[in-house]
């Protein structure tokens, strides 16, 4: 089976950084996505992962340790609209995706 | 269309009635997704169409939840005599054909269906 577990709750300050973390065990790895979606409306694809290292884009960095089952989300200089959950979710196929709980984050002024 | 249409946006019905949830995918996507969202819970994959192949139903969570769809246009999910544990946000993604590097999906903005 597949077990992606991720924070349930962060807040932080308007301007902070935060950084989510994810950690996944699943049988077999063909990439890793972390998703944005706010209340009520479709998650949007922020990031995707399948070599180790960081990957940059712009104020949203994702970075993966394969060896280590273990991923994160970096935001950065937060604005009020990034509040909203995030979804990381592991890819165990070529074309299935497996999603943690999400990541509610509240960012307040 | 520009974007993964769904309908209706919110439902709610009777427990013990059967529902239809219509999903309009992105024009010229073959690979097609049901998800479910029960609150404060992440996506939970129902199944899978590609093109005209046999779809991946591993998902399904029992024998009242079926799905169809027609080559590469809409796709229908069914929920059978409904129960109050079916409440969620069901939600369809498409994907030009097997997700492929950082494509990723499109997410449609999901059904709400409330079963009282």
């Amino acid at each position: 089976g597949q077990n992606i577990d991720q924070p349930t709750e962060m807040t932080a300050t308007e301007g902070a950084i935060v950084q989510i973390n994810c950690t996944y065990q699943t049988s077999g790895f063909n990439g890793l996505f972390w998703y944005q979606q706010h209340a009520g409306e479709a998650p949007t694809f922020l990031s995707y992962n399948v070599l180790d290292g960081l990957e940059e884009k712009g104020r949203f960095s994702s970075f993966l340790s394969r060896s280590k089952g273990y991923s994160y989300l970096l935001l950065k200089e937060l604005q009020m609209k990034d509040s909203a959950s995030y979804l990381c979710a592991v890819r165990d196929g070529n074309y299935k995706l497996s999603f943690g709980a999400g990541t509610t984050v509240t960012v307040r002024a | 269309g520009a974007g993964v249409s769904q309908s209706p946006s919110n439902k709610v019905t009777e427990k013990g009635k059967d529902v239809e949830l219509r999903c309009d995918p992105i024009s010229g996507h073959t690979a097609l997704y049901w998800y479910r969202q029960r609150l404060g819970q992440g996506l939970e994959f129902l199944i899978y169409f590609q093109g005209n192949s046999a779809p991946d139903k591993s998902g399904l969570p029992s024998d009242r939840f079926s799905a169809e769809r027609t080559g590469e246009s809409v796709s229908t999910l069914t929920i059978q005599r409904t129960q109050q544990e079916d409440s969620a946000v069901y939600l369809c993604a498409s994907s030009p054909r097997q997700v492929e590097g950082a494509r990723g999906y499109t997410f449609g903005s999901g059904t709400r269906l409330t079963v009282v």
